[in-house]
């Protein structure tokens, strides 16, 4: 059973530009959550995706998007790519919906964005 | 607001007891996580706690106390691939998101 992928590993992208973060959730979720890790820095969220919806969201700009297909799988989108964008980009899923009990998040390995 | 503490950076020596501090202020308290991050890698789960109290999970265990917004996170038999940052998070509200403190990283000595 695979766990949460990501995809790419590593990314080097220049100001101005835009990227495209990939995620698959671990099978049988349907929850994916993007955070942002700063180096030193624990992660933040960026925002929540359920049933193809963003659910909730952190205090990141408008410049961060996502959209989560109808096979739970998400992408995380950043125009207009500042220096301080440079972070690992970490995607968790879970499943049961947004609420309720107890469920665990489960960590992709995540994707370093350098922004030069 | 919301705010989550714990230290920077903590050293023991292998074989030893080590005990990792977090407190946090936050709307809608819902649950604490702890997590294992080695370098480059991505955050593993270690426990949670949602009653006060302690769980125990081998090596590890955890303690919450929700009146003073307080847990620790207890390592016993310490070894050196326990060398790692670890993550105090609060599960905020009704749905799933995590608020997460800096990390606390851990350097094992022989």
């Amino acid at each position: 059973d695979a766990g949460v992928t990501q995809s790419p590993t590593h990314l080097i992208k220049t100001r101005g530009q835009q990227v495209t973060l990939r995620c698959s959730p671990k099978s049988g979720h349907d929850t994916v959550s993007w955070y942002q890790q700063a180096l030193g820095q624990g992660p933040q969220f960026i925002f929540q995706y359920y049933e193809e919806e963003e659910r909730q969201r952190g205090n990141f700009p408008d410049r961060f998007s996502g959209h989560q297909f109808p096979n739970y799988s998400s992408e995380l989108n950043v125009n207009a790519l500042l220096l301080g964008d440079s972070a690992l980009y970490l995607c968790a899923s879970k499943d049961g919906g947004l609420a309720g009990l107890y469920n665990e998040q489960f960590f992709g390995p995540g994707t370093r964005l350098t922004v030069l | 607001g919301q705010n989550i503490d714990q230290p920077t950076e903590m050293t023991a020596t292998e074989g030893a007891i080590v005990q990792i501090n977090c407190t946090y202020q936050t709307s809608g308290f819902n649950g604490l996580f702890w997590y294992q991050q080695h370098a480059g890698e991505a955050p593993t789960f270690l426990s949670y706690n949602v009653l006060d109290g302690l769980e125990e999970k081998g090596r590890f265990s955890s303690f919450l106390s929700r009146s003073k917004g307080y847990s620790y996170l207890l390592l016993k038999e310490l070894q050196m691939k326990d060398s790692a940052s670890y993550l105090c998070a609060v599960k905020s509200g009704a749905t799933n998101k995590l608020i997460f403190g800096t990390g606390t990283l851990l350097a094992v000595q022989p």
